[in-house]
């Protein structure tokens, strides 16, 4: 299994640049989360979807929007990339009751110009 | 989000040493608290989900109590192992974790060979 897989892995972009960060999961989960990771700081949630067809708010979501394919793909939008936005972005999931924990994807480092 | 005290923010152990590190958490509105080892450069890896009080699970060379009454959970390692050199997360979940968990800074444990 692979469990969740992040693309891309690294991406350079110029402020005012879009792109979608890819997230898809193979455990059948029902939650899936996007945070990004900050030098300094905990992991900020900034979207979440709790089930397929729901998506909500996390902590830090200006400047991003999600959307759940399906059950299994969870993406992540920049539609207007800005320096501050540059940061490791990880997209985890979890069976409902979290009883496994949160499985991460291995990060997508991204830097924007 | 339920507030979170790890302790030590950080800690150096000597190579073959057994250490420990405390969790703080409210005591109300507890569903479950999750472990998390976080290695640099890579994603957070789930270690425990515990439920019970009283409950006390093993991984290996890690265990981990819980204190549901009190607000507390140990984190031991026994005979560390540079391999062990990790961020050590400890996250309160208040309902099943489809919501978002909030993750701190955790406690972060360098082993010296």
């Amino acid at each position: 299994n692979a469990g969740v897989t992040q693309t891309p892995k690294f991406q350079v972009l110029k402020t005012g640049q879009s792109m979608t960060l890819q997230c898809a999961q193979d455990m059948n989960h029902n939650s899936m989360y996007w945070y990004r990771q900050d030098p300094g700081m905990g992991l900020r949630l900034i979207y979440y979807s709790a089930s397929e067809g729901t998506t909500d708010k996390g902590e830090v979501p200006n400047g991003y929007n999600v959307s759940r394919l399906n059950k299994r793909e969870f993406s992540l939008r920049l539609e207007s990339a800005a320096p501050s936005q540059t940061s490791v972005y990880f997209c985890a999931s979890s069976e409902t009751g979290a009883t496994g924990g949160y499985t991460f994807g291995s990060g997508t480092r991204l830097t924007v110009v | 989000i339920l507030n979170v005290e790890q302790s030590p923010q950080s800690l150096h152990v000597q190579e073959g040493d057994s250490t420990n590190f405390t969790c703080s958490f409210p005591s109300s509105n507890f569903y479950a608290l999750h472990w998390y080892r976080w290695e640099t450069a890579k994603s957070p890896e789930a270690l425990f989900v515990m439920t019970l009080n009283g409950d006390e699970k093993k991984k290996g060379r890690i265990s981990a109590t819980l204190n549901t009454k009190e607000g507390y959970s140990y984190l031991y390692i026994k005979g560390s192992q540079p391999e062990d050199s990790a961020t050590y997360l400890c996250v309160p979940d208040s309902g099943g974790g489809a919501d978002g968990l909030t993750f701190g800074k955790g406690t972060h444990l360098i082993i010296q060979p």
